[in-house]
């Protein structure tokens, strides 16, 4: 079975210190992994997938497939990104996506 | 539409009536998924629906929520004899069946148990 684990469910920092959000999975095969992004008011909306290698708003995620790891980071972090943040898994085929739980990002001014 | 759709947006109802939700999927896409997101909480999974396949009820919390798919469009996630504690923001999301396609949500639906 995949699993998405994201271990802070609250995660505080001042304005301009480094983010990481951490995100775990099991899956035994070759996963497709996402990060969603909840802003206040705002629907739930796609930040960036593995896939496309992607910095979006000055984030990235790298695969670590030893690790089982696909971490979120930002050098610097701007008030703007709080948010929610999700990470997900996709098996692919006609199976369905799974979330974590989420990690609440709050950016101290 | 240009997007997933939900209604209605905000609901009030008394304890033990039933409540009905609906999500207008995005247009072609066979994957429809309804969530629960509870104050200050995270994605709680309901059902996944894909094509003409059984649904996935697995995160169905009891038997007084329901869910049905008709035509592979349109989706009606009904609770019966609501509680206090089903009060949250149901949210419907859509996609294609491509791995690495993306999930698109609807603004949810915020309901209240009085």
């Amino acid at each position: 079975a995949q699993r998405v684990t994201q271990p802070e469910k609250l995660l505080s920092v001042f304005k301009g210190a480094p983010v990481e959000l951490k995100c775990n999975y099991s899956y035994s095969g070759s996963p497709e992994l996402f990060w969603y992004v909840q802003y206040s008011r705002q629907r739930l909306q796609l930040l960036l997938r593995h896939i496309s290698r992607e910095s979006i708003k000055g984030f990235t995620a790298d695969l670590n497939k030893g690790e089982t790891s696909f971490h979120l980071k930002k050098p610097f972090a701007q008030e703007e990104d709080s948010a929610m943040y999700y990470c997900a898994l996709n098996s692919g085929g006609y199976q369905k996506v799974t979330f974590g739980t989420g990690t609440k990002l709050q950016v101290i001014p | 539409g240009a997007g997933v759709s939900q209604s209605p947006s905000n609901k009030v109802t008394e304890k033990g009536k039933d409540v009905e939700l609906r999500c207008d999927p995005i247009s072609g896409h066979t994957a429809l998924y309804w969530y629960r997101q509870s104050l200050g909480q995270g994605l709680e999974f309901l059902i996944y629906f894909q094509g003409n396949s059984a649904p996935d009820k697995s995160g169905l919390p009891s038997d007084r929520f329901s869910a049905e798919r008709t035509g592979g469009s349109v989706s009606t996630l009904t609770i019966q004899r609501t509680q206090q504690e089903d009060s949250a923001v149901y949210l419907c999301a859509s996609s294609t069946h491509v791995a690495g396609n993306t999930i698109y949500f609807g603004e949810g639906s915020w309901l209240t148990v009085v």
